[in-house]
């Protein structure tokens, strides 16, 4: 089946411009979640959502970012005012969720690279 | 403060030999762990996972051994083949948390 997908896979902006990084996880995944990846580091968490509802949004850097689920399924991020230390890679994955346990597994979509001028 | 650590930056390995990867953490909390290989320009893919219940566990080239006592895991891939040469992230979490916290990765590079 499909997996996760993201669009744009590149967006290059100015600073203090707006942008929006899309993100359609795996069907029936009920939990999805954004990270952002900067260069030789890994993945750190943003925010995530179970079903509709920011459950934790406790990563966000500040107040100029911003994230949705209107439907439970796709996922908007959204940064406003961008600067030059937002470029990144950012990340979406999503999982089953059902429940606490061990076994859910959390696949990535391939990533938007946000590079700001 | 990094939770999870992946001490080497790199790793060259003969094709045909074994690879292994370390990495350690430092959250007492964390109780499953899972280990992403990541290409170029491509989203990390899930590889395999373990769950602090056993202390290995194997998935046809690839074995995780985790060592609680020591808040240590590492990833043996044998034999290495070319495929293998990407980045290589260990990644852990809490049964009552749900966000992953990455080490900064390993490059693996297999040579013919």
């Amino acid at each position: 089946g499909a997996g996760v997908s993201q669009t744009p896979s590149n967006k290059v902006t100015e600073k203090g411009k707006y942008v929006e990084l899309r993100c359609d996880p795996i069907s029936g995944h009920t939990a999805l979640y954004w990270y952002r990846q900067s260069l030789g580091q890994g993945p750190e968490f943003l925010i995530y959502f179970q079903g509709t509802g920011a459950a934790d949004d406790s990563g966000l850097p500040n107040d100029r970012f911003f994230a949705v689920r209107p439907e439970g399924s796709v996922s908007t991020l959204k940064i406003q005012r961008t600067e030059r230390g937002d470029s990144a890679v950012y990340l979406c994955a999503s999982s089953l969720r059902q429940g606490r346990g061990y076994t859910d597994t959390q696949y990535f979509g391939p990533g938007t690279r946000l590079t700001v001028l | 403060d990094q939770q999870v650590k992946q001490n080497s930056p790199s790793l060259s390995v003969q094709e045909g030999r074994i690879s292994i990867l370390n990495c350690d953490y430092t959250n007492s909390m964390f109780d499953y762990f899972l280990w992403y290989k990541k290409y170029p320009a491509e989203g990390p893919t899930f590889l395999i996972s373990i769950s602090s219940i056993k202390d290995k566990n194997e998935d046809g080239r690839f074995t995780v051994f985790l060592n609680k006592s020591a808040k240590h895991l590492s990833l043996h891939i044998v034999p290495s083949q070319p495929g293998d040469s990407a980045v290589y992230f260990c990644a852990a979490s809490g049964s009552n948390d749900y966000k992953l916290s990455f080490g900064a990765g390993t490059t693996v590079t297999v040579r013919a």
